[in-house]
């Protein structure tokens, strides 16, 4: 079936460092692939997302592009702040909408 | 657009007394999703719907959980009689029809079993 594994948290990084969160997945077919992130407090929030193979989903500086040689779609930013801490999901489309979520990165940034 | 509302933001309540969560999806949208989300199994599906119809409730982990959508801009997660090992943060989403389509979540209710 359908799975994701993200890279085991939690991140602790300081401002201005560059991060990468790394996400691989397994599935039948072409799926879609999507960074959410949560905020405290909050629901999950769409941060971007590639429909298919070397697509590169961005938003708010990050990136992430879909690997299909290698199964993968990590998540990168070039310089993260305070305001970046926040837990992170990968997820693949499962078809009929149902998304496969991983189990989460917990980011802190600090100052 | 006032985006996904769940209701209540936390419920605390004893062992065995019957619990109601409540979603009002973005309008328009044709799926609504029921999440769990703990720190030992991380965010799982527990129902979704689609034009009010439930289409896979798989996750529902008993029937001590039961979940309806009345109209499209409600749905209810019920859990009767509740148990501790239910605490949790629950939460509602709801997306248009394309696959690609991202889910738009509600900000989750926190309930607490005692």
């Amino acid at each position: 079936g359908n799975s994701v594994t993200q890279m085991e948290g939690p991140v602790t990084l300081s401002e201005e460092a560059f991060l990468t969160i790394n996400c691989t997945y397994t599935a039948t077919g072409y799926p879609s692939l999507f960074w959410y992130v949560q905020y405290p407090g909050e629901g999950l929030q769409l941060l971007l997302k590639a429909t298919k193979a070397d697509d590169k989903g961005s938003n708010k500086g990050f990136e992430a592009t879909y690997r299909k040689e290698t199964t993968s779609f990590h998540l990168e930013k070039g310089s993260v702040q305070v305001s970046d801490s926040a837990v992170y999901f990968c997820a693949l489309s499962g078809g009929a909408q149902k998304l496969v979520f991983g189990q989460g990165t917990r980011l802190t940034i600090n100052p | 657009d006032a985006g996904v509302i769940q209701s209540p933001r936390h419920e605390v309540t004893e062992m065995g007394q019957e619990v109601t969560l409540r979603c009002k999806p973005i309008s328009g949208h044709d799926y609504l999703f029921w999440y769990r989300q703990t720190m030992m199994r991380g965010l799982e599906l527990l129902i979704y719907f689609n034009n009010n119809v439930p289409i896979d409730d798989s996750g529902m982990p008993e029937d001590r959980f039961s979940a309806k959508m009345p109209n499209a801009s409600f749905s209810t997660l019920k859990i009767q009689p509740s148990e501790p090992r239910d605490s949790a943060v629950y939460f509602c989403a709801s997306s248009f029809r394309t696959d690609n389509s991202p889910l738009h979540f509600g900000n989750g209710t926190r309930l607490t079993v005692t």
